[in-house]
């Protein structure tokens, strides 16, 4: 079945960059997304990317995909302690099934 | 309301057990679907619902789980004789549509502890 790994922990100092890394088996994943979880509160969508692209932009975010590795990664520029959640990388392959991975705890140090 | 809300937000019962879930998707979204979150995992798809239909129940781990939509808006996720290994979070979300680029927003989960 589909299988979408990440590593458990970062830590980084607040302001630095933060670069989250994901890998997913599914080579018919058409989307792939990164969500945030913050304690207490819901799964919140902060971006996707289509399977046909290898990067996107947005704001502080910066999404890119290596299709061919099966590698996805999130890059939060200038991150602030408000960052600090757990984030999932998730992917599907066009069906409402989502593969969700462990997710990644970043940790903001002021 | 705004969001996604599930009721109760905490539930604690006793091995053997019945337990009901209750999910109240954003008005006028079509597509609702549940997951389950263990402890350090990411969420792990259950079912989805396309209006009043189950479209995919793949994910149930057996028979003692069911959900139901009647209207095609509030669904219940019943779970029949819990046992230890239920305990987790149970996230519904929901959509507008059913494409997989429809966003989908979840609510904030119950927890639901099985002593």
């Amino acid at each position: 079945g589909e299988d979408v790994e990440q590593s458990l922990f970062l830590s980084v100092r607040e302001g630095d960059s933060s670069v989250i890394n994901c890998t997913y088996t599914d080579s018919s994943s058409t989307y792939l997304y990164w969500y945030k979880q913050e304690p207490g509160a819901g799964l919140q969508l902060l971006t996707y990317i289509f399977s046909n692209m290898d990067m996107k932009q947005d704001q502080r975010l910066t999404v890119l995909l290596n299709k061919k590795d099966k590698h996805l990664s999130l890059r939060i520029a200038d991150t602030q302690t408000g960052d600090s959640a757990i984030y999932f990388c998730a992917e599907t392959g066009g069906y409402q099934k989502v593969t969700f991975g462990t997710g990644t705890k970043l940790q903001v140090i002021p | 309301g705004a969001g996604v809300s599930q009721t109760p937000s905490n539930k604690v019962t006793e091995k053997g057990k019945y337990v009901e879930l209750r999910c109240d998707p954003i008005s006028g979204h079509t597509a609702l679907y549940w997951y389950r979150q263990s402890l350090g995992q990411g969420p792990e798809f259950l079912i989805y619902f396309q209006g009043t239909g189950a479209a995919d129940d793949s994910g149930l781990p057996n028979d003692r789980f069911f959900a139901v939509r009647p209207e095609g808006s509030v669904s219940t996720l019943k779970i029949q004789r819990t046992e230890r290994g239920d305990s987790a979070v149970y996230l519904c979300a929901s959509s507008l549509r059913q494409g997989a680029m429809d966003t989908q927003y979840f609510g904030p989960g119950t927890r639901l502890t099985v002593l």
